[in-house]
């Protein structure tokens, strides 16, 4: 069974559309996150959920808008694409902000 | 700002050689965690050091912390091909919902 589960896998795109990665996890847990990782590898937290509730917010463009609908589900959309926006972004899950995160296989996005 | 930062950045070692990674970090911390990322995969959990834990095993693997130098290191044993991957360590806060923070990785090649 797939723990934390996000699609799609590739996103190919043009600049200036607007796009969403869904994330759901099967866990229980209590907190969801949004990361993203750039070429050469940085691992940057964006946003990150407790119980449906925005608990972090980073330095991310309002451009982006997480949405939790549901303990479960963690999506993400992406308004207005930049060339800067191209890098995988990988959702997690835990049961606590200090606990071990487990995470999806990442959803690379490339921005034409 | 990061936390973690892992050295060396890149570790190529023949296949039955130890590998030796270490994690140096600024702050106090609840607990530090190792993860390991398989090419184009997430990363995936593979052991959590308490701050008041000195060393702790698990398989192939040991981590020691040593919180008065704020480092902490992850020994892989008799490598194998298998074990090719980037390795990070993160740091949990003591503070509630504070996220962990990611160090840059050390890229280990295992060569057979």
């Amino acid at each position: 069974d797939t723990a934390v589960s996000q699609t799609p896998k590739y996103l190919v795109t043009q600049m200036g559309n607007d796009k969403s990665i869904k994330c759901e996890q099967n866990l229980g847990h209590d907190t969801m996150y949004w990361y993203k990782q750039d070429s050469k590898k940085f691992l940057k937290i964006m946003f990150s959920y407790n119980n449906k509730e925005l608990i972090i917010n980073e330095t991310v463009p309002n451009r982006f808008s997480p949405k939790s609908p549901d303990k479960a589900h963690l999506n993400l959309h992406i308004n207005s694409l930049e060339l800067g926006d191209s890098a995988v972004y990988f959702c997690a899950s835990s049961h606590a902000s200090n606990q071990p995160q487990h995470f999806g296989d990442g959803t690379r996005l490339s921005i034409l | 700002s990061q936390q973690g930062e892992e050295d060396p950045q890149a570790l190529s070692i023949q296949e039955g050689e130890n590998a030796t990674m270490n994690c140096s970090y600024k702050t106090s911390i609840n607990n530090l965690q190792w993860y390991r990322q398989n090419s184009g995969r997430g990363l995936v959990h593979l052991i959590l050091i308490r701050s008041n834990e000195r060393e702790k095993h698990s398989g192939r693997l040991r981590v020691t912390l040593d919180t008065s130098k704020k480092s902490s290191s992850l020994l892989i044993t008799a490598s194998r091909a298998a074990d090719t991957a980037s390795y990070f360590c993160a740091t949990a806060a003591n503070s509630g919902n504070t996220p962990l923070v990611f160090g840059k990785g050390t890229r280990l090649s295992v060569i057979a």
